[in-house]
C-alpha cells in the first residue's frame, strides 16, 4: 500500500520563476492538503483540495495555486518565486468522510530559491 | 484563532533519560490533539493522538494525556533511545479545520 508520494524531492529555482510540485495521495484517500514548512518552523497550511476544488485556504498569496485531478493527485504551483518561498513543501492526504482520522504526510519537496 | 505553543528546543538527553516536551493549546470548541515526529530528511509521521478530554494517546513508549483543564498535551517517554532523535510537533484540529502545528522541538539523544 503506497503512502503519499511527492516529486521532485529537491528543486532549485531562481527568483521570479515558476514551480510545480506534485503529490499522489495514499491509496483510498480523496483529499489533499499542502503545507509549507520553513526552516526551524512548524508546517503552515496552504490549501486543501477535494473533488478537484479548493475547499479551504490558509494565509498565502494568490501566487500559490493548486489543482486536483480526477485520480485525486494534486499539484502545487507557485508563481513569481521569492527568496522567502524557500521551504519544505509537504503534501498530506486524508479521507473526507472521516475528518477525525489523521493526515498522512509525504516526505516533502525541498524548494530552494536563489 | 487556534494556536499551539510548545517548549523550545533543542533538548539534549542521555540514553535512558526521561523525556517531557510541553505543549499547550488555544482553541474554540473541543479539538483533537496530535503529536507528529519528523526524522531527518523525512516528512511528518503521526506519533499519537487524543480526541477528547482525559484521553491518553500512546505509541512506541511515548504517551500524552489530553488535559482540558490546563489546555495541555505534554509528550512523555520514560526511557529515550538514540533512535528517538527527531523533531516533535504538537498539533490540533477542530473538526474539519486544517491542522495547526507548534514550531517543533528538536530532541537529540546521546549514547
Amino acid at each position: 500500500d503506497a503512502g503519499v508520494t511527492q516529486s521532485p524531492t529537491h528543486l532549485i529555482k531562481t527568483r521570479g520563476q515558476q514551480v510545480t510540485l506534485r503529490c499522489s495521495p495514499k491509496s483510498g484517500h480523496d483529499t489533499v492538503s499542502w503545507y509549507q514548512q520553513a526552516l526551524g518552523q512548524g508546517p503552515q497550511f496552504i490549501f486543501q483540495y477535494y473533488e478537484e476544488e479548493e475547499r479551504q485556504r490558509g494565509n498565502f498569496p494568490d501566487r500559490f495555486s493548486g489543482h486536483q485531478f480526477p485520480n485525486y493527485s494534486s499539484e502545487l504551483n507557485v508563481n513569481a518565486l521569492l527568496l522567502g518561498d524557500s521551504a519544505l513543501y509537504l503534501c498530506a492526504s486524508s479521507l473526507i468522510s472521516d475528518p477525525r482520522s489523521p493526515l498522512h504526510f509525504g516526505n516533502g519537496t525541498r524548494l530552494t530559491v536563489t | 484563532g487556534d494556536s499551539v505553543t510548545q517548549m523550545e528546543g533543542p533538548v539534549t538527553l542521555s540514553e535512558e533519560a526521561f523525556l517531557t516536551i510541553n505543549c499547550t493549546y488555544t482553541a474554540t470548541g473541543y479539538p483533537s490533539l496530535f503529536w507528529y515526529v519528523q526524522y531527518p530528511g523525512e516528512g511528518l509521521q503521526l506519533l499519537l493522538k487524543a480526541t477528547k478530554a482525559d484521553d491518553k494517546g500512546s505509541n512506541k513508549g511515548f504517551e500524552a494525556t489530553y488535559r482540558k483543564e490546563t489546555t495541555s498535551f505534554h509528550l512523555e517517554k520514560g526511557s529515550v533511545q538514540v533512535s528517538d532523535s527527531a523533531v516533535y510537533f504538537c498539533a490540533l484540529s477542530s473538526g474539519n479545520t486544517p491542522l495547526v502545528f507548534g514550531k517543533g522541538t528538536r530532541l537529540s539523544v546521546i549514547a
